[in-house]
């Protein structure tokens, strides 16, 4: 199972909007709305931030959003604060009945 | 609240087989469509997901380790059990369980995360 292809890093300013992609099969991605997002700042466990493509969890600011077209997904963070800066991951439920993860994207708040 | 711990060897070396322990709190591993699951993260690299164990004692597990992996749970002490056999340097890594709800197909919920070294 090869892992889903993230952007190695994004960056923006505060204030602004970015989004990051990521990019699957029709055996993960494509195939189902099992999508998820994940933040990890330096030396924490992940957090979920968004799951079944585009729902939020309880706490987690609307300026994340998520989405879907084939067999790639997109997280969007928008006005972008300091602390959005951290690693962001993306993870899809598999034909295999298997989960993998994205290589991982490094936002950058400049 | 649900909350999830990961204990284990902090070292172990080449050709050992590692046996890590989640000790979890919150919810039950009996309920329906609970599961736990195992996920590693080497340093500065991304997350790797290892194995899942349902609530009806079904496991999955990651197709390329399935050879080294065994997952096992003990419910009436609310712990899940991982072994890797054949430790090799490239596992070194922070391990992390995590909850979900098989259903829902999240991680939900995460302990903090065990840093395992291979090293002779």
């Amino acid at each position: 199972q090869s892992a889903l292809t993230q952007p190695a890093s994004v960056s923006g300013s505060p204030g602004q909007s970015i989004t990051i992609s990521c990019t699957g099969t029709s055996s993960d991605v494509g195939g189902y709305n099992y999508v998820s997002w994940y933040q990890q700042h330096p030396g924490k466990a992940p957090k979920l931030m968004i799951y079944d493509v585009r729902h939020r969890p309880s706490g987690v600011s609307n300026r994340f959003s998520g989405s879907k077209s084939g067999n790639t997904a997109s997280l969007t963070i928008s006005g972008l604060q300091a602390e959005d800066e951290a690693d962001y991951y993306c993870s899809s439920y598999t034909s295999s009945s298997t989960w993998v993860f994205g290589g991982g994207t490094k936002l950058t708040v400049l | 609240q649900v909350t999830l711990r990961e204990s284990g060897p902090a070292l172990v070396k080449p050709t050992q087989t590692l046996t890590l322990t989640c000790t979890f709190s919150g919810f039950s591993l009996s309920a329906y469509g609970m599961c736990v699951s195992w996920i590693r993260q080497p340093p500065g690299k991304a997350l790797e997901w290892l194995a899942l164990i349902d609530w009806d004692d079904d496991k999955y597990y990651s197709i390329s380790l399935k050879t080294r992996l065994t997952i096992s749970k003990d419910t009436s002490k609310n712990q899940v059990v991982l072994t890797m056999t054949n430790m090799d340097p490239v596992d070194t890594a922070t391990y992390y369980c995590a909850r979900l709800d098989y259903s829902l197909k999240y991680f939900e919920n995460w302990g903090q995360g065990t840093l395992v070294t291979v090293s002779s």
